[in-house]
């Protein structure tokens, strides 16, 4: 069965903290994207990557950075975590021809207190 | 400025009725749409993929229809059951490459017995 596993269901951390949030398929996929979603704004992508070490920002990367150092692993780090990140953090893959279709982790609950 | 547009309001239905969702866009022109479903403190998962120069889609009790005219696609679940009940994304694409993908905030589902 095709997995994409998030290190955390849910976390909290404090104003200020460097948060790291892990994101692992097994489906060998090129493809790796990072979502916030918040009620009644749906899914934000914030960064997305294409291949190994290759990073593109999103639609709201600020207060945000990624990191793909290996094809199966994408990691999205708040350098500085504020308030108003506390969110749902949705991981995904995709690979061309799959009709594009894109496998979801099971999100973490981020808390910034 | 570019828009999905989905019903807040979420929808309750009889078992055994036809479910409808709509998925209105504006300032867009998708290659494709998606409907993902989601569960509760889930991540989405991919349903169907319906592409610009395709008129209907169906998978089991699923059926999808997308007009590049009216910029709407509608979802239908027939015989729905309670299982049934969630909340059904649709997702759009310019980019046939799939890293753009855009998601509405959904529409919620209840079946009652």
């Amino acid at each position: 069965d095709v997995k994409v596993t998030q290190s955390s269901r849910y976390l909290v951390k404090r104003t200020g903290e460097k948060v790291f949030l892990e994101c692992v398929q097994d489906m060998d996929h090129e493809n790796m994207f990072w979502y916030r979603q918040d009620p009644g704004l749906g899914l934000r992508l914030i960064y997305f990557s294409y291949d190994v070490k290759m990073k593109e920002k999103g639609d709201i990367p600020e207060g945000y950075s990624v990191s793909r150092e290996k094809k199966e692993r994408f990691s999205l780090i708040l350098e500085s975590a504020s308030t108003n990140q506390t969110s749902m953090y949705l991981c995904a893959s995709s690979s061309p021809g799959q009709n594009n279709e894109q496998f979801f982790g099971p999100g973490t609950r981020l808390t910034v207190l | 400025s570019q828009k999905i547009e989905q019903n807040s309001e979420a929808l309750n239905i009889q078992e055994g009725k036809t479910a409808t969702l709509t998925c209105n866009y504006t300032n867009y022109s998708p290659a494709y749409l998606q409907w993902y479903r989601q569960d509760p403190g889930r991540g989405p998962v991919f349903l169907l993929l319906i592409r610009e120069n395709e008129k209907e889609k169906r998978k089991e009790r699923l059926k999808v229809t997308f007009d590049t005219t009216l910029k709407q696609s509608l979802f239908h679940i027939t015989a729905s059951q309670p299982a049934d009940s969630a909340t059904y994304l649709c997702a759009l694409d310019e980019d046939t490459g799939g890293f753009k993908t855009i998601f509405g905030a959904g529409t919620r589902l209840f079946v009652k017995a």
